[in-house]
């Protein structure tokens, strides 16, 4: 399956600390995206890395990718009550269509 | 501010009832997509469209048809509503060179078949 699969599934962390998630895939792809989701709403596009792209930055989010290891890592750093959501990776192989993972339910505690 | 609008928030119906499920966007986008959320299964494709009066069968396109006959404009239809089409209908739509951009989604439809 070319799906990405995340983990941890869910994760808890105090406001301030580092919120980390890694995404893990099984085939080539053309880019990886993560996405966010707040509770009962639609998806909103945070960062794309190309598969010739290492790392990627936008504010408080980093996301890694090593194509060699098929994974990606998203680092949301000095987490905020607000960063609570469920986050999910879209692995965009051949085509126009993204595939995405499970997602990793993020709880920041005020 | 761009965005994809889902015509409802939330849905009831009834067993056996034709859906209408409607999708409107307004940046010219070529590609639009349904998906379906279920708890544990994440986001699955049921059909896509890459432009007008075109589709593609995703990956659960059991029960379900798509329309596409304006640009803007992608409706999906529940032939005959089941219970276990119960779920979030999330709507999303792209421009055509998806490797630099990602997709836009809309607020979704939470579909209850009862």
């Amino acid at each position: 399956s070319q799906q990405g699969e995340e983990d941890p599934q869910a994760l808890s962390i105090q406001e301030g600390e580092n919120a980390t998630m890694n995404c893990s895939y099984k085939t080539s792809i053309n880019n990886l995206q993560w996405y966010r989701q707040n509770s009962g709403r639609g998806l909103v596009h945070l960062i794309l890395i190309r598969s010739n792209e290492r790392e990627k930055h936008s504010g408080r989010l980093r996301v890694t990718l090593d194509t060699s290891k098929k994974s990606s890592s998203l680092l949301i750093t000095a987490s905020r009550a607000a960063d609570t959501a469920s986050y999910f990776c879209a692995i965009k192989a051949a085509g126009n269509k993204l595939t995405f993972g499970g997602g990793t339910r993020v709880l920041v505690k005020p | 501010d761009v965005k994809v609008t889902q015509s409802s928030r939330y849905l009831v119906k009834r067993t056996g009832e034709k859906v209408f499920l409607e999708c409107v966007q307004d940046m010219d986008h070529e590609n639009m997509f349904w998906y379906r959320q279920d708890p544990g299964l994440g986001l699955r494709l049921i059909y896509f469209s890459y432009d007008v009066k075109m589709k593609e069968k995703g990956d659960i396109p059991e029960g379900y048809s798509v329309s596409r006959e304006k640009k803007e404009r992608f409706s999906l239809i529940l032939e005959s509503a089941s219970t276990n089409q119960t779920s979030m209908y999330l709507c999303a739509s792209s421009l055509s060179d998806t490797f630099f951009y990602g997709y836009t989604f809309g607020s979704g439809t939470r579909l209850t078949v009862v």
